[in-house]
């Protein structure tokens, strides 16, 4: 059963646009959320991260948005630029319950330069 | 500042051969620890986690084991390795619920 969604695999972006990356989790228990940006044959990068009582985070160019009643989390990244081609994983976990982080299966965010 | 190390960066075993894969990490005392596995074309799956010196949990059956023998220490093991044992190990490391993980370089594992 996966609990962390990311239902589109790949996404492409034109430089200087918005990207949007979507999440969707099935466990109304997750409160705490991060993104994690990957390179190939490398260990993914924290990028950002958002609890479960606040709606929005914000740190330079990425934003996360996050939807309790839908369940629902994306990550914005404005201006897109070519270095931000990777893929990108949501995460979730149960602060007050188990130290584990679930993942997602990742979107691959291509920026057209 | 603390710092993950992983190794090795590649490794190639035949089947049945027996697997170790090491990650220690710096600068900090009694994290949380996790093994997780990337295999092609999906998503970051949870292996094992540990929240203290001999404490392990499993997340998904299978012929790999994990220990913790020291409080920075944390070890991937295999007595003998299946074909479908080949992809991207990661550890990572985290202070507390609440917090981000980070995560070691990785290890790519082929099984022949």
């Amino acid at each position: 059963d996966q609990q962390v969604k990311q239902n589109s695999p790949s996404l492409s972006v034109q430089e200087g646009r918005i990207s949007i990356l979507n999440c969707d989790y099935t466990n109304s228990m997750f409160d705490y959320f991060l993104w994690y940006k990957k390179y190939p044959a490398e260990g993914p990068t924290f990028l950002i991260s958002i609890s479960s009582i606040k709606d929005k985070n914000e740190d330079g160019r990425f934003t996360v948005f996050l939807n309790k009643s839908a369940k629902h989390l994306s990550l914005h990244i404005v201006p897109s630029q070519p270095g931000d081609s990777a893929v990108y994983f949501c995460a979730a976990s149960d602060v007050s319950g188990t130290y584990k982080y679930i993942f997602g299966t990742g979107t691959r965010l291509k920026v057209l330069a | 500042s603390q710092t993950i190390h992983q190794w090795p960066a590649t490794l190639v075993q035949p089947v049945g051969s027996p697997l170790s894969l090491e990650c220690t990490v710096e600068g900090t005392s009694n994290p949380n620890l996790y093994w997780y596995r990337q295999a092609a074309g999906r998503g970051l799956q949870l292996l094992f986690y540990s929240v203290g010196i001999g404490q392990i949990s499993s997340e998904v059956p299978q012929n790999l084991s994990a220990s913790r023998p020291q409080d920075r220490q944390f070890i991937l093991s295999s007595k003998k390795l299946l074909l479908s044992d080949s992809g991207f190990y990661l550890c990572a490391w985290s202070v507390s619920v609440g917090t981000e993980a980070f995560f070691g370089q990785g290890t790519r594992l082929t099984v022949v």
